[in-house]
């Protein structure tokens, strides 16, 4: 069965620190990878996809990228936090065709300080 | 913006009741929706998805009514109970955005026993 892994679960950084979080699907060959971002109160709003190695659309501009180094891996970066950075992080998974479902994480918990 | 929205930010009812969940979107081009139940700090879960070729679809417990004339789309949860106890997402999958799913603001559903 596909499983999907996003870690730390929970991280407080000071303003202007790096940022990297890892997200990692098993059991599936070719997913599609989304990093989405929800704000208290509110849905998950999209911020990357990827259809493969090296594909990255950006959603929204900001002060985040992403990267897909490998089928089944999609980080989510930053050079230097904001505090409007602040919010929970999530990853997810397709199968990679319109009007499917998507997989959430757990998602991190980002704390910027 | 969000597109995709629900009637009532909150909803209490006591267990053994019906609920009724609302959203309204207003993309006509989307031709796929997805409830998704989120606990607190966890990531979304999937609960029941519609075909826009369909106005009907049941589950376990649950079913989902999608009105296209007035763009409207239900969750209907039988028998509720406090472990549905949650907060509540409609998403669609809109065709210029691939196959990202946008979501809506959402409903926390509170059951009392």
């Amino acid at each position: 069965s596909q499983t999907i892994h996003q870690w730390p679960a929970t991280l407080v950084q000071p303003v202007g620190s790096p940022l990297s979080l890892e997200c990692t699907v098993e059991g599936t060959s070719n997913p599609n990878l989304y990093w989405y971002r929800q704000a208290a109160g509110r849905g998950p709003q999209l911020l990357f996809y990827s259809v493969g190695i090296g594909q990255i659309s950006s959603e929204v501009p900001q002060n985040l990228s992403a990267s897909r180094p490998q089928d089944r891996q999609f980080i989510l970066s930053s050079k230097k936090l904001l505090l409007s950075d602040s919010g929970f992080y999530l990853c997810a998974w397709n199968a990679g065709q319109r009007n499917t479902e998507a997989f959430f994480g757990q998602g991190t918990r980002l704390t910027v300080v | 913006g969000e597109n995709v929205g629900l009637h009532l930010p909150t909803l209490s009812v006591q267990e053994g009741d019906n609920s009724i969940i609302n959203c309204a979107y207003s993309n006509s081009a989307s031709d796929y929706f997805i409830w998704y139940k989120q606990e607190s700090g966890k990531g979304p879960q999937f609960i029941i998805d519609i075909r826009s070729n369909m106005d009907k679809r049941q589950g376990q417990r649950v079913t989902v009514l999608l009105n296209k004339t007035v763009k409207h789309l239900s969750l209907q949860i039988a028998a509720t109970q406090p472990g549905d106890s949650a907060v509540y997402f409609c998403a669609e999958n809109r065709s210029q955005a691939g196959t990202a799913l946008i979501f809506g603001k959402g409903t926390t559903l509170s059951v009392s026993s």
